[in-house]
């Protein structure tokens, strides 16, 4: 267990649809990560929030956006759903920012877009 | 960022130990060297990482050339749990904290 919570485990959904994924980071983490990883396309990084401020995009769509509370939770958002959304969402944590920054994963939300 | 190459997939007997080559050729000097493993569909798992010298914890350890341009984890009594993808990853530049994922090392535990 990495401590790292994410809800819902399964979410099953219609295009065109929106969906929020929602994840609780480690105690003491300041940062929160977003990954995606479907069939084709391996481990993606989306996104990563740190101390409620964004602090670094990767393949995101524009479809697609995040947030972190001040209790350093975080949101995931996806609207408009398309098929080739459907994936596994992992959320990661860490506790400061870097890239020699352990990063603790989640066990995912499985997202199947019908 | 540096990329990394592994083999696509090893096995190894139950109770031998097994060891994960990964070449990063272009690694740069302030660039760690990082290792996750993804069991089955769950979230990554950190299992090492380490700079330039070799290192060991309670998973696994790290050997590192060197010239820093390839690694080998090693997990010194597979056990059928380890069987999974191994991922290593080299740490992106300062500021940049994206993790950048490769297609890793399925290794299978033969029992």
């Amino acid at each position: 267990d990495s401590g790292v919570t994410q809800t819902p485990k399964h979410l099953i959904t219609a295009t065109g649809q929106r969906v929020t994924l929602r994840c609780s980071p480690r105690s003491g983490d300041l940062s929160v990560y977003w990954y995606q990883q479907s069939l084709d396309q391996g481990l993606q990084f989306l996104i990563q929030y740190y101390n409620g401020e964004e602090r670094a995009k990767g393949n995101i769509l524009e479809r697609f956006s995040a947030q972190q509370f001040p209790d350093l939770h975080s949101e995931l958002n996806l609207s408009s759903l398309e098929l080739g959304d459907s994936a596994l969402y992992f959320c990661a944590s860490s506790v400061g920012t870097g890239s020699r920054e352990t990063q603790y994963f989640g066990p995912g939300t499985r997202l199947l877009v019908l | 960022d540096a990329k990394t190459t592994q083999p696509t997939s090893m096995d190894c007997a139950e109770g031998r130990a097994a060891n994960l080559p990964c070449n990063h050729s272009t690694i740069s000097g302030n660039e760690y060297v990082y290792w996750y493993r993804q069991i089955h569909s769950q979230g990554p798992q950190y299992i090492i990482h380490g700079l330039k010298n070799n290192e060991t914890n309670e998973m696994a350890s790290l050997i590192i050339t060197e010239d820093r341009k390839s690694s080998t984890l090693i997990l010194p009594h597979a056990t059928l749990r380890d069987t999974a993808v191994y991922y290593c990853i080299v740490g992106s530049n300062f500021g940049n904290e994206k993790l950048t994922f490769g297609t890793g090392t399925r290794l299978t535990i033969i029992p």
